[in-house]
């Protein structure tokens, strides 16, 4: 039972234009949503978060937006840089907390 | 400040056999995560550890058994291990109180090969 999905694997951008990059969820119990970014041989570092109270939230280049009703969310990254590629994980917590639900991840690249 | 610190980096083992995978928490926090990513795949939670006794579980058989120690410190150990085991443990720590999870801090895992 995926209860996180990022149904694209991979993303191919060029430098400075924007990627979003796309999750979705089924558990209505999920009320804070995390995207975090791993580079290969790091674990995973946290990027930016979202209350499920909200629906965006920004910081410099990077924008979370959450759609409830269609339990989707999004991060956009504008302008992209090549420093940007790196796998891209979507997470969610429930209400009661202490544990993530990851998705699969989506392979971002970058291209000068 | 060091960051989560987890050991070995790389361990190859047999089917059958027990493996002991160790986390150092970053500086300052009481709270540790187990996660493992199997390869193509998105962490998965496997238990929490806080002053010293489990506090969550994932949905992993017993096999899959942990240990905090008083400095904070903790070890995953599996038993029996299945070549289903190979994966990326990934161990987190969190911060004195929280509760939610998202103030994780990762390390960069253990990667266990089961041939």
């Amino acid at each position: 039972d995926q209860q996180v999905k990022q149904n694209s694997p991979s993303l191919s951008v060029q430098e400075g234009r924007i990627s979003i990059l796309n999750c979705d969820y089924t558990n209505s119990m999920f009320d804070y949503f995390l995207w975090y970014k791993k580079y290969p041989a790091e674990g995973p570092t946290f990027l930016i978060s979202i209350s499920s109270i909200k629906d965006k939230n920004e910081d410099g280049r990077f924008t979370v937006f959450l759609n409830k009703s269609a339990k989707h969310l999004s991060l956009h990254i504008v302008p992209s840089q090549p420093g940007d590629s790196a796998v891209y994980f979507c997470a969610a917590e429930e209400t009661s907390g202490s544990r993530l639900t990851f998705g699969e991840g989506t392979q971002l690249t970058v291209n000068p | 400040d060091a960051g989560v610190t987890q050991s070995p980096t790389h361990l190859i083992k047999t089917r059958g056999q027990q493996v002991t995978l160790r986390c150092s928490p970053k500086s300052g926090h009481d709270t540790v995560s187990w996660y493992q990513q199997a390869l193509g795949q998105g962490p998965q939670f496997i238990f929490q550890y806080y002053e010293e006794e489990e506090r969550q579980r994932g949905n992993f058989p017993d096999r899959f058994s942990g240990h905090q120690f008083p400095n904070y410190s903790s070890e995953l150990n599996v038993n029996a291990l299945l070549l289903g085991d190979s994966a990326l443990y990934l161990c987190a720590s969190s911060s004195p109180g929280t509760v939610r999870a998202n103030v994780l801090t990762f390390g960069a895992g253990s990667r266990l090969t089961v041939l």
